[in-house]
């Protein structure tokens, strides 16, 4: 079995809301990541979570906060977000970080609009 | 830096006819390369991935690509295209890094196949 989880599937905020994008996945994977993506284009990494600790942040806006409770869970919460941060954003897991040949498997996404 | 470079936005086939979609990259050292798809409004799926070995790689639904080091391409390939094959393509390499690997994508090629 290779799924990820996301909820919720859609989501729309205003500037002023917070709100938290879910991330689940029950492989037993030992790195999480998040992503943005924009209609058409490749997904943009946003930040990784190895062995539960942050291990890169793409200089991401501080509106976005990654939170790691345990393995198997990754949230993003998001607090006055932009109009321009409307997106498609990605979870993905992946078995073990530190090999350059881990393959990363992706969920379905939750699609934001942010009003 | 690693890097993937799709040429082709888009590639029109018609269904029945063999379909493939062309990826080459710039490394340093020995390149670790994925193949991605994405259907409309929904995540990545993983299709296959050059780590060493065997040039010929085959993956999932009947998708298989070749490794050409000294044309530096990874092209994907499939005898004979369905119209279900209609989707996004991307293609990946993947940076290593201090804290963890990082996937490189492509612009992503559109695929159509028409009946």
């Amino acid at each position: 079995d290779t799924e990820v989880t996301q909820t919720p599937k859609h989501l729309v905020m205003g500037m002023t809301n917070k709100k938290s994008l879910k991330c689940e996945q029950h492989m037993g994977h030992r790195a999480m990541y998040w992503y943005k993506q924009k209609a058409k284009k490749p997904p943009e990494l946003m930040f990784v979570y190895s062995y539960e600790k942050l291990s890169i942040n793409e200089s991401v806006p501080s509106r976005f906060s990654p939170e790691c409770p345990n393995s198997s869970l990754l949230n993003l919460h998001l607090h006055a977000l932009q109009p321009e941060d409307s997106a498609l954003y990605l979870c993905a897991s992946s078995q073990e970080p530190s090999s350059r040949g881990d393959t990363q498997y992706f969920g379905p996404g939750t699609r934001l609009t942010v009003l | 830096a690693q890097s993937v470079a799709q040429p082709e936005d888009q590639v029109n086939v018609a269904e029945g006819n063999p379909l493939t979609v062309k990826c080459t990259y710039s490394v340093s050292g020995n390149p670790y390369l994925f193949w991605y798809v994405q259907y409309p409004n929904r995540g990545l799926q993983f299709l296959l991935k050059y780590i060493t070995g065997d040039n010929l790689v085959k993956g999932s639904y009947g998708f298989e690509a070749e490794f050409n080091k000294s044309q530096t391409s990874f092209h994907l390939k499939k005898p004979s295209a369905l119209v279900s094959d209609s989707a996004l393509y991307f293609c990946a390499v993947s940076e290593p890094s201090l804290y963890g690997n990082k996937l490189v994508f492509g612009a992503g090629t559109i695929l159509r196949v028409k009946s």
